[in-house]
């Protein structure tokens, strides 16, 4: 069954810290994995998309990692800043599944002055 | 900033009642999604749709319906809500980027 894990749950940290975010996904064969940013009430927001050939790639203060062959992706977050408080949803894409998009359940990021 | 827009963002009604949600986009995607997401918790798809006159159901069981008349709208319809629909209901479309428009959220009372 095609699946995507994240960790944590849910994470605090200081304003101004640095924090990882972890995904693992079961998707095969794969295609690409999204990283997206939802605030409270909004539609999420593409931060990173990365295909198969891709290792990193970032985005500003977000820095998207991806292995291939353990399958697994991190979200890296530099110096963070109060308006980084949001639920951060790892997606991934398999080759059969052109139309449909693997969503996990999120880590909900709260970053505090 | 992705064209893609829903109305009405906020919707309270009455059990029994039937209502439509709107989306639109002026990006000329194929393909459109409607997504269902209680609070706190993750997306799941409930119809998409990948041009005019093609639409499938999802993954998640939704009493909803959709059409696809123009490329450029996908409203979702409920012919009588009830407090079991309410949500936040996200449009989506897609050519290689996804993008999401900003969510109604349904409350049925």
């Amino acid at each position: 069954k095609n699946q995507v894990e994240q960790s944590p749950q849910s994470l605090i940290i200081l304003e101004g810290k640095n924090c990882t975010l972890q995904c693992n996904y079961t998707v095969s064969p794969f295609s690409n994995l999204r990283w997206y940013k939802q605030d409270t009430g909004r539609g999420p927001v593409s931060l990173t998309i990365m295909t198969f050939s891709e290792n990193t790639k970032s985005n500003g203060r977000y820095t998207a990692t991806l292995d291939a062959d353990t399958k697994q992706s991190s979200l890296h977050i530099t110096a963070s800043q109060l308006s980084d408080s949001a639920s951060y949803i790892c997606v991934v894409s398999g080759v059969d599944s052109s139309y449909k998009l693997i969503f996990g359940s999120g880590t909900r990021l709260l970053v505090r002055p | 900033e992705a064209d893609i827009y829903q109305t009405p963002r906020y919707l309270v009604i009455g059990t029994g009642k039937k209502i439509t949600l709107e989306c639109s986009q002026t990006m000329g995607h194929d393909k459109m999604y409607w997504y269902q997401q209680d609070p706190g918790m993750e997306l799941h798809l409930i119809h998409y749709s990948y041009g005019v006159n093609s639409t499938e159901k999802g993954d998640l069981s939704s009493e909803s319906t959709v059409s696809r008349i123009r490329t450029e709208h996908f409203p979702l319809t409920l012919e009588s809500a009830r407090p079991s629909h309410t949500s936040q209901y996200l449009c989506a479309s897609r050519a290689h980027e996804q993008y999401f428009g900003p969510g109604t959220r349904l409350t049925v009372t």
